[in-house]
């Protein structure tokens, strides 16, 4: 089946600044999902991505899906201790409706 | 609406017993997938249920099972437990998209049932 890999599986930033983790495929995806785990909890759903080249924004989260549908990126602005948790991107390819997850952007905040 | 329950929520079990756990979807969400999640391997998908019928299944060894009721309430079943089993299992439950304009089903997930085999 497809898979997703994620860059980078740890990501340590400073409260304030910017950063970006990445979702890659060698396939083309229908679709793809990006969902937020906080430390000691469950992957809450945070938006879905379907058409090429799609921009979507929540708050200092802006959420792209490549033109080529083969990647995606999620983009934090002025990081926040509340931003803390990790990140998964999941994906469905076009004869697949499995869902199949990354491995996670771990996420850490210096105060 | 209720969100996902899971129960028991934490179970530590010794190798070669077996468990039950046990997953309650949202009301009116059909589909319910069931994953793994070690620190080692992240997510892993298990097997889906919809409608009573196993939709898709993960590459788990046949030792994990699963099953789901007319009410959409699931469960998944490990026999012949191993210490590799130990793990978060988290359930999740979605319903209908229009898979036609390429929408993939969000998943919602359970608080999970935290395993521990000895």
């Amino acid at each position: 089946g497809q898979q997703v890999m994620q860059i980078p599986q740890y990501q340590h930033v400073q409260e304030g600044e910017d950063f970006t983790t990445y979702c890659n495929s060698s396939t083309t995806l229908s679709n793809i999902q990006w969902y937020k785990q906080r430390p000691g909890g469950h992957p809450v759903f945070l938006i879905q991505l379907v058409k090429s080249g799609e921009v979507k924004k929540q708050k200092r989260l802006t959420f792209q899906f490549g033109e080529a549908k083969k990647n995606s990126s999620l983009h934090i602005t002025a990081t926040q201790t509340t931003d803390v948790g990790t990140y998964f991107c999941a994906a469905n390819s076009s004869n697949d409706y499995k869902l199949s997850f990354g491995a996670g952007t771990t996420v850490t905040v210096r105060a | 609406k209720a969100g996902v329950t899971q129960t028991p929520r934490y179970l530590i079990k010794t190798r070669g017993q077996q468990v039950t756990l046990s997953c309650s979807p949202i009301s009116g969400h059909r589909s319910v997938s069931w994953y793994q999640q070690t620190p080692g391997q992240g997510l892993q998908f298990l097997f889906e249920y919809f409608s009573e019928t196993q939709r898709n299944k993960g590459n788990f060894p046949g030792r994990f099972s699963g099953r789901q009721f007319s009410n959409s309430r699931s469960e998944m079943n490990v026999s012949t437990l191993e210490l590799g089993d130990s793990a978060l299992y988290l359930c999740a439950s979605s319903r209908m998209t229009d898979r036609l304009a390429g929408e993939g089903e969000t998943q919602y997930f359970g608080p999970g049932t935290r395993l521990l085999v000895l």
